[in-house]
């Protein structure tokens, strides 16, 4: 069964860089990598989606290898609201989209 | 609409019950989705509908799942006979194409379902 894994919980202070990495080693061929970020009792919300090399927003920046069998999302200089659970979504094989295990991010002051 | 709607917010059934989950996607959107999220655990795939569609329910765990979306817009997730075991959040996303670029899910809050 494929398997798509993440750090389970990562610690941060306001105002670093932080990174979170996504291995998804049986990603479809074809389609994007997205990260989502999930508040409690709240649904999952877009951050940034790619397909390869590297890619930023106002939010965030996503970094794809040539082979795509990761991805790191790096979000610079955390602050407090930014402490939630971060997912990345892939298909994998030609068929099965598949949620990341999670990392649950606490930004301290 | 603004966002994708769900359908309770919560929901409490006796075991044994049947119970029906909501979900209006955004307007305009060919992809709609559902997932079942455990307490404490990331989202899994139940099934997705392209239109009316339904092109995949492999993730739907077992044949007392069922789902819908007759006229390509509004979703209903159905469970008959709950178990304790089907407590969950119950999550549906919308996306305007089901892969490649712009297939970005939005998501709603959830129905946060409880079998007693």
């Amino acid at each position: 069964l494929a398997k798509t894994t993440q750090p389970i919980s990562m610690d941060s202070y306001e105002g670093q860089e932080v990174n979170i990495t996504c291995s998804h080693n049986n990603i479809a061929t074809n389609d994007y990598i997205t990260w989502y970020q999930q508040f409690p009792s709240q649904g999952p919300r877009f951050i940034i989606q790619g397909y390869k090399t590297k890619v930023t927003n106002e939010v965030a920046s996503l970094f794809i290898p040539a082979d795509r069998k990761s991805s790191t999302l790096s979000l610079p200089r955390v602050s407090l609201s930014d402490t939630a659970v971060y997912y990345c979504l892939v298909w994998v094989g030609t068929d099965k989209l598949i949620f990341g295990t999670g990392t649950r991010l606490q930004v301290f002051p | 609409g603004a966002g994708v709607s769900q359908s309770p917010r919560y929901k409490v059934a006796k075991r044994g019950q049947d119970v029906a989950l909501r979900c209006d996607p955004i307007s305009g959107h060919v992809s709609l989705f559902w997932y079942q999220q455990a307490l404490g655990q990331g989202p899994e795939f139940l099934t997705y509908f392209q239109n009316e569609a339904q092109l995949d329910k492999s993730g739907l765990p077992s044949d007392r799942f069922f789902a819908e979306r007759p006229e390509g817009s509004v979703s209903t997730l159905k469970i008959q006979r709950t178990q304790q075991e089907d407590s969950a959040v119950y999550l549906c996303a919308s996306s305007l194409v089901i892969s490649g670029g712009l297939n970005i899910q939005y998501f709603g809050a959830g129905t946060r379902l409880s079998v007693l």
